[in-house]
C-alpha cells in the first residue's frame, strides 16, 4: 500500500502529558498537511510543509503544538501539555505541488483522547 | 475562499443517480470547485474538481452552471459504499497557492438498499 499512513491510529493520554504523532506521506509528494477534525465538523487546516519547510501555520496551532518534517519525508506533530480540548482526530494529507496541491491524499488519522 | 452552502443531508436509492448540490454564489473567476468525501472513520477522499467546464472521471461528474454560482456532483449509480459526507470547496488553485482546504459541514449522503 503506497498511500498515506499515520501512527498511532489511536492515542489515549492524560491531561498534561505530551504526545507525538507520525505521518508518512506518499513518497513522490513534496507537500504535506496536517488537519484536525472534531466530532460532527469538517477538518480544519493546521499547517503545511513544502519539502522540509513549514510554510503556513493556522491560528489553531497554539504554542503547545509543533510540527516537523525533517529531510522532507515523514512528519511529526507534537502536542505538549495536552488539554481535554485537544481531543480530536488528527489527519495528515500529502500532495504534489502547484495546482495539484488541492488534490490531497489523506491518511486514516490519529484519534486522540485526552482524559 | 468563496463560501459554499450545501444541504445537511440527502438520501438516495441504491443504483440511482445521486445529485449533490452546492451553492457558491460569491465565487471569483479564478476559484475552482473541489469535491471531497469522507466515509465514516476514514480520511477525506478527493473526488473531482472543475473551473467552469463540466468534468467527469471514474468516480463522478461535476456540473458547474454557466454563471458558476452553483454546481452539482453526480454519482451516476450510487452504491451503499457511497454513503459518506460530501464536501464542496471553492478555492483559488492557481498561482502560488499552497493547498489549504477549507471544509464546511458538508452533505451527509445516505444510500439506501
Amino acid at each position: 500500500d503506497t498511500g498515506v499512513s499515520q501512527n498511532p491510529r489511536h492515542k489515549i493520554t492524560k491531561r498534561g502529558q505530551n504526545v507525538t504523532f507520525r505521518c508518512d506521506p506518499i513518497s513522490e509528494h513534496n507537500r504535506l498537511y496536517w488537519y484536525r477534525q472534531t466530532l460532527g465538523q469538517g477538518p480544519e487546516f493546521l499547517t503545511y510543509f513544502q519539502n522540509e519547510a513549514q510554510l503556513e501555520k493556522s491560528r489553531l496551532l497554539s504554542d503547545r503544538f509543533s510540527a516537523e518534517r525533517p529531510k522532507g519525508s515523514f512528519s511529526t506533530l507534537e502536542i505538549q501539555r495536552t488539554e481535554q480540548g485537544d481531543s480530536a482526530m488528527y489527519l495528515c494529507a500529502s500532495s504534489l505541488g502547484g495546482v495539484r496541491s488541492y488534490e490531497q491524499y489523506f491518511g486514516p488519522g490519529t484519534r486522540l483522547t485526552v482524559t | 475562499d468563496a463560501k459554499t452552502t450545501q444541504p445537511p443531508s440527502m438520501d438516495c436509492a441504491e443504483g440511482r443517480a445521486a445529485n449533490l448540490p452546492c451553492n457558491h454564489s460569491t465565487i471569483s473567476g479564478n476559484e475552482y470547485v473541489y469535491w471531497y468525501r469522507q466515509i465514516h472513520s476514514q480520511g477525506p477522499q478527493y473526488i473531482i474538481h472543475g473551473l467552469k467546464n463540466n468534468e467527469t472521471n471514474e468516480m463522478a461528474s461535476l456540473i458547474i452552471t454557466e454563471d458558476r454560482k452553483s454546481s452539482t456532483l453526480i454519482l451516476p449509480h450510487a452504491t451503499l459504499r457511497d454513503t459518506a459526507v460530501y464536501y464542496c470547496i471553492a478555492t483559488n488553485a492557481g498561482g502560488t497557492s499552497y493547498g489549504k482546504l477549507t471544509f464546511g459541514q458538508g452533505t451527509i449522503l445516505t444510500v439506501h438498499p
